[in-house]
């Protein structure tokens, strides 16, 4: 079956810092990237979704100039969250679907940022 | 390792029956579960979230229950529309990860 990673899987960081999060497809080509977040005991809720090679489309109220996401290749997306406060402390989540497999995303295992 | 099971992989029914969707998991040590729902080529969008001391949620025309003793969980739609037609998928939080269940694909037909 097709795998998604994330790197790293824990990071914990000080305020004011930025943070990179990265998201790979190991297995297959990833068109579309989809990023998700959850605070603790919250639903886990859809940021953005990205396509290789164009600017991410961000949900409401998310902020686009603080959660960058980048998609330049079918491989990989990576999500950083600039000038990092404890109040993004939260569980991210990426997931990927890509040629062939447009209908079923992939889920990578999550990056729990921890910022002091 | 967790492992979330969804049973049936695709359901067809007529508009206005009431239907199940079935969750299970192998590990009761979780944190939460959450229902979700996924149109194509769109992100997943959040239903209910149960916490691990919560045996059931409410949205609506929507009820889930969980059973974590027996590793279980059901989405209960009601009254079902074409609308409802999407893939809904359950996942289990432990803590530190989340385990996505295959989905089961629904149909609602007018």
């Amino acid at each position: 079956g097709a795998v998604v990673s994330q790197h790293p899987s824990w990071v914990i960081c000080k305020s004011g810092t930025s943070v990179k999060i990265e998201c790979r497809s190991l297995d297959f080509q990833a068109t579309t990237m989809f990023w998700y977040r959850q605070f603790p005991k919250q639903s886990l809720m859809l940021m953005a979704t990205s396509n290789e090679g164009s600017k991410a489309t961000y949900e409401q109220g998310v902020e686009k100039d603080k959660f960058l996401i980048n998609h330049a290749s079918l491989t990989l997306s990576t999500l950083t969250v600039t000038s990092a406060h404890p109040e993004d402390s939260s569980f991210y989540i990426c997931s990927a679907s890509g040629t062939g497999r447009t209908d079923t995303q992939y889920f990578g295992p999550g990056t729990r940022l921890t910022v002091l | 390792k967790q492992e979330v099971t969804q049973i049936p992989a695709a359901l067809s029914v007529p508009e206005g029956e009431n239907l199940v969707l079935n969750c299970s998991f192998t590990d009761s040590a979780i944190y939460n579960l959450q229902w979700f729902r996924q149109d194509p080529g769109k992100g997943l969008t959040s239903l209910l979230l149960i916490q691990s001391s919560q045996r059931e949620q409410t949205s609506g025309r929507l009820n889930a229950s969980l059973d974590k003793s027996s590793g279980r969980s059901t989405l209960y739609i009601a009254a079902s529309q074409p609308g409802d037609s999407a893939t809904y998928l359950c996942a289990v939080n432990t803590g530190n990860q989340f385990y996505f269940g295959t989905g089961t694909s629904l149909t609602v037909i007018p």
